[in-house]
C-alpha cells in the first residue's frame, strides 16, 4: 500500500497570511505515460463529509476559491492557501490515486487562526 | 449536479450487522464507482472498497475482507454496504462518494466527488 504522510500536524496562521500543508508518498504517484500526478487535496470542517478541492495535484475542482493551490510532483506535494479566511478553518486531506486498491489518504492537517 | 443521499444513523449491538444505503440523484450512476470510506470519532479517513455498478463486481480493502459487502440496486441507483460483526471500534461516520473510472480493466479510479452526508453508526452493548 502507498503510505501518506501529511505536516504539520496542525498550524494556526493569521487572518490574510498564506498557510502551508505537506504531503508525501511512500512511492512516487507520478504516471510516466501521462505526466500526471494522481494525487487530490480535501477539506473537511467539523460536522461536514469532506470536499474535494483540487485533483491532478494541481487542477482546482469548480468553484473552489483561487487562494488554494496544489503543487508538487512524484512524492512530494504542497497545499497551500495564499490568505487565509475565517471560512477556511479546517482539517485538510491528501490522498493518492495512483494505486487505488486501496486508495489511501494522508492522516490529515488541522489548520486554525491564530 | 449528482447528490449521494445516505440512510440515517443506526445504533448496533456487538456482533451484530448494519446496512447502509447510499442514494445518487441528479447524474449518471452506472458508469461511476462508489466507495465507502470511514472515519472514528476525532480520527482520519479510511477506504473501506468500492463498486462499478455497471460490472457489479467490489473491491475491498484488506482490513475489511470477509466483514464487508458492497452492492448497488441500479434500478434505484442506490449502493449499499454491509458490515457485519460489528464490535466497538467500528463505531464511526460512514461516507459513501463517487469516483470516475480512469481505467476499468484494473480497477483505476479517481478522486472522490460527491460525498455523502455520512451515515453515524454507534456500536454498543
Amino acid at each position: 500500500d502507498i503510505v501518506m504522510t501529511q505536516s504539520p500536524d496542525s498550524l494556526a496562521v493569521s487572518l490574510g497570511e498564506r498557510a502551508t500543508i505537506n504531503c508525501k508518498s511512500s512511492q512516487s504517484v507520478l504516471y510516466s505515460s501521462n505526466n500526471k500526478n494522481y494525487l487530490a487535496w480535501y477539506q473537511q470542517k467539523p460536522g461536514q463529509p469532506p470536499k474535494l478541492l483540487i485533483y491532478w495535484a494541481s487542477t482546482r475542482e469548480s468553484g473552489v476559491p483561487d487562494r488554494f493551490s496544489g503543487s508538487g510532483s512524484g512524492t512530494d506535494f504542497t497545499l497551500t492557501i495564499s490568505s487565509l479566511q475565517a471560512e477556511d478553518v479546517a482539517v485538510y486531506y491528501c490522498q493518492q490515486y495512483y494505486s487505488t486498491l486501496p486508495f489511501t489518504f494522508g492522516p490529515g492537517t488541522k489548520v486554525d487562526i491564530k | 449536479q449528482v447528490q449521494l443521499v445516505q440512510s440515517g444513523a443506526e445504533v448496533k449491538k456487538p456482533g451484530s450487522s448494519v446496512k447502509v444505503s447510499c442514494k445518487a440523484s441528479g447524474g449518471t450512476f452506472s458508469s461511476y464507482a462508489i466507495s465507502w470510506v470511514r472515519q472514528a470519532p476525532g480520527q482520519g479517513l479510511e477506504w473501506m472498497g468500492g463498486i462499478i455498478p455497471i460490472f457489479g463486481t467490489a473491491n475491498y480493502a484488506q482490513k475489511f475482507q470477509g466483514r464487508v459487502t458492497i452492492t448497488t440496486d441500479e434500478s434505484t441507483s442506490t449502493a449499499y454496504m454491509e458490515l457485519s460483526s460489528l464490535r466497538s471500534e467500528d463505531t464511526a461516520v460512514y461516507y459513501c462518494a463517487r469516483s470516475i473510472v480512469l481505467r476499468y480493466f484494473d480497477w483505476l479510479l479517481g478522486w472522490f466527488d460527491p460525498w455523502g452526508q455520512g451515515t453515524l453508526v454507534t456500536v454498543s452493548s
